[in-house]
């Protein structure tokens, strides 16, 4: 298994400008979800999902849309890339959502820079 | 809602010294309780889980963790540090809705030096 995988791994933007993040993991997991590290701040949730066809907001979901058409897939899009926006952003996989101990798999990030 | 504070965002060890990182949590339900570890330019890795098994858990890389529900924390340690340990550490707990969400603490960095 490859586990969680992103791309691209840096990405720079200018401000307006916008893009797609990629997640994809090979495990069946049912839950992805979508994180933004920043200093200082730990880890922030910004999009989860259940399943396929089911999203919904985390705690900073502003400026970011997300879908989930397959249970491999679980992109992050970027509408309108803002300074603000520059991060670390960690996509995560669990096997389960209805467990609340389940672990959670994580990628190997994208470093994003918006000028 | 639940939340996680880490005191310490940097904290300094000599190679073979005992490492505590605290963690305190604030639930209203019986937590579901994680430490994470990020190396440089890496993902987060899972350490260790406290499921209400046992109070006391033990992890990967000799750490463990003791859950005190009378204290609400979950402090991090390992008896000797190793200078691979060096690293960023991730309290987080499990969010009472119906998905396994997490809420991260702020980290706190790990430094052992020679």
């Amino acid at each position: 298994n490859a586990g969680v995988t992103q791309t691209p791994k840096f990405q720079v933007l200018k401000t307006g400008q916008s893009m797609t993040l990629q997640c994809a993991q090979d495990m069946n997991h049912e839950y992805m979800s979508w994180y933004r590290q920043d200093p200082g701040m730990g880890l922030r949730l910004i999009h989860y999902s259940v399943g396929a066809g089911i999203t919904d907001q985390g705690e900073v979901p502003n400026g970011y849309n997300v879908s989930r058409s397959t249970t491999e897939d679980f992109p992050l899009r970027l509408l309108s890339a803002a300074p603000s926006q520059t991060s670390v952003y960690f996509c995560a996989s669990s096997y389960s959502w209805r467990q609340k101990q389940e672990t959670q798999y994580f990628g190997p990030g994208t470093r994003l820079l918006v000028l | 809602a639940q939340s996680v504070t880490q005191l310490g965002s940097h904290v300094s060890v000599s190679e073979g010294a005992l490492v505590l990182l605290r963690c305190n949590y604030s639930s209203s339900v019986p937590p579901y309780l994680f430490w994470y570890v990020q190396y440089p330019n890496q993902g987060l890795q899972l350490l260790l889980k406290y499921t209400s098994a046992a109070t006391l858990v033990k992890g990967i890389n000799g750490f463990e963790a003791e859950f005190k529900k009378s204290e609400t924390s979950f402090h991090l340690t390992k008896p000797s540090a190793h200078m691979s340990d060096a690293a960023e550490y991730f309290c987080a707990v499990s969010d009472g809705g119906t998905a396994s969400k997490l809420t991260f603490g702020t980290g706190t960095r790990l430094q052992v030096t020679l």
